[in-house]
């Protein structure tokens, strides 16, 4: 089982909207509609901000989107604020009753 | 509301058994995924496993053979052990629970968080 991958890192300034993507496999993501996202701020525990591809739980802005295409999912922030600037993480469902993360990609507001 | 806490030595030495636990208050521990995650400073999550309905177990298939979580419903925690730790086992250790009860993930309600460093 290997991290799914993600950029390293993504930058916008206020206002911008950008995309994060997430690659797997046809064993992960491509085979389920089971991608969640997560924001992790320095030193905190990870926050849902997107599950079953692109639901949102409740509280959570919806400037932050999602989406899947193939093995690849994507996270879109639209309008982007200061408060975005985090590490971003995907997972995804991989069969068995396992999961898989992505190696996390740092977002950067410029 | 529902609230994990991790506990355990904050230093294990190398070749021995990190030993964790993950107290739930706000909620019974049955019916639930309880999920153990870790993340190495600097590097991105990996999940590591869970035990549902006191007993059913998964582990991620890349620590299974280093892995046992087990529960203990009359005190409402779940613990993780993973034996012959080396350095790459350093890493903050979460527990997690998933939003539903019949789902595996994705996980709304998540520890703070304990570093765990494997060291002489």
């Amino acid at each position: 089982q290997s991290a799914l991958t993600q950029p390293r890192s993504v930058s916008g300034s206020p206002g911008q909207s950008v995309a994060i993507s997430c690659t797997g496999t046809s064993s992960d993501v491509g085979g389920y509609n089971y991608v969640s996202w997560y924001q992790q701020h320095p030193g905190k525990a990870p926050k849902l901000m997107i599950y079953d591809v692109n639901k949102r739980p409740s509280g959570v802005p919806d400037r932050f989107s999602g989406s899947k295409s193939g093995n690849t999912a994507s996270l879109t922030i639209s309008g982007l604020q200061a408060e975005d600037e985090a590490d971003y993480y995907c997972c995804s469902y991989a069969g068995s009753y396992t999961l898989i993360f992505g190696g996390g990609t740092k977002l950067t507001v410029l | 509301q529902v609230q994990l806490q991790e506990s355990g030595p904050g230093l294990v030495k190398p070749s021995e058994t990190l030993s964790l636990t993950c107290t739930v208050s706000g909620a019974s521990i049955r019916g639930y995924y309880w999920n153990w995650i870790r993340q190495p400073p600097g590097k991105g999550l990996e999940w590591i496993g869970y035990i549902y309905n006191s007993g059913n177990t998964n582990y991620n298939p890349s620590l299974k053979s280093r892995v046992t979580i087990s529960v203990d419903t009359s005190k409402n925690r779940f613990s993780l052990k993973l034996s012959s730790v080396t350095a790459a086992d350093t890493a903050v250790y979460y527990c997690a629970r998933p939003v539903a009860a019949t789902k595996l993930d994705p996980f709304d309600i998540w520890g703070q968080g304990t570093m765990v460093t494997v060291s002489s």
